[in-house]
């Protein structure tokens, strides 16, 4: 059973820039969510994608997007990038629809505006 | 708006004694909390859960206290072991299926 893994691990963009984050799901998950981790904070939910459709957002802009794929991988897209948008971008798979909450999370990717 | 809060963000425990850390919450419709372990350079990893049905759930030396009238649970671990220190996250499940992240205590065992 593999686990969740996320690419890149480390990232340094620049203000104003782009960038795509990629997750790929546990084996037998459906559902993925990614989260934002802020230094010395929890995680903050950021969206959720089941069947390749957002399913629930969290208090985040417009220009954070995602996309899930036939095979439950996932990107999260941040456009226009902010000083503030630095921090450990973490993604987690789940099963939907079968009474638990087993998340299982990626390494992260720690994301650096400058 | 905070709706899980771990106040401490560290805690500091001699090996082979108890370590309790604690976690409020202000939303009484949250019916699942999850504990989540998270050493540097890793993901956070599942440790323990409770059913709101429940006051405790215990897993080795591991237990989750939940009490439903003070919007708080704790986690015990007993005896502490060096390989527990790690950040530890109080979650939720929100009415949309959603994790909802206190903000971490850092728990340190010394030997």
């Amino acid at each position: 059973e593999t686990g969740v893994t996320q690419s890149p691990t480390h990232l340094i963009k620049t203000r104003g820039q782009q960038v795509t984050l990629r997750c790929s799901s546990q084996s037998g998950h459906n559902t993925v969510s990614w989260y934002q981790q802020a230094l010395g904070q929890g995680p903050q939910f950021i969206f959720q994608y089941y069947r390749e459709e957002e399913n629930g957002r969290g208090n985040f802009p417009p220009r954070f997007s995602g996309l899930q794929f036939p095979n439950y991988s996932s990107e999260l897209n941040v456009n226009a990038l902010e000083l503030d948008d630095s921090a450990l971008y973490l993604c987690a798979s789940s099963s939907r629809g079968q009474g638990n909450y087993g998340y299982t999370f990626g390494s992260g990717t720690r994301l650096t505006v400058v | 708006d905070q709706q899980v809060k771990q106040n401490s963000p560290s805690l500091s425990v001699q090996e082979g004694r108890i370590s309790i850390l604690n976690c409020d919450y202000t939303n009484s419709m949250f019916d699942y909390f999850l504990w989540y372990k998270k050493y540097p350079a890793e993901g956070p990893t599942f440790l323990i859960s409770i059913s709101s049905i429940k006051d405790k759930n215990e897993d080795g030396r591991f237990t989750v206290f939940l009490n439903k009238s003070a919007k708080h649970l704790s986690l015990h671990i007993v005896p502490s072991q060096p390989g527990d220190s790690a950040v530890y996250f109080c979650a939720a499940i929100n009415q949309g299926g959603k994790l909802i992240f206190g903000q971490g205590t850092e728990l340190s065992v010394k030997p």
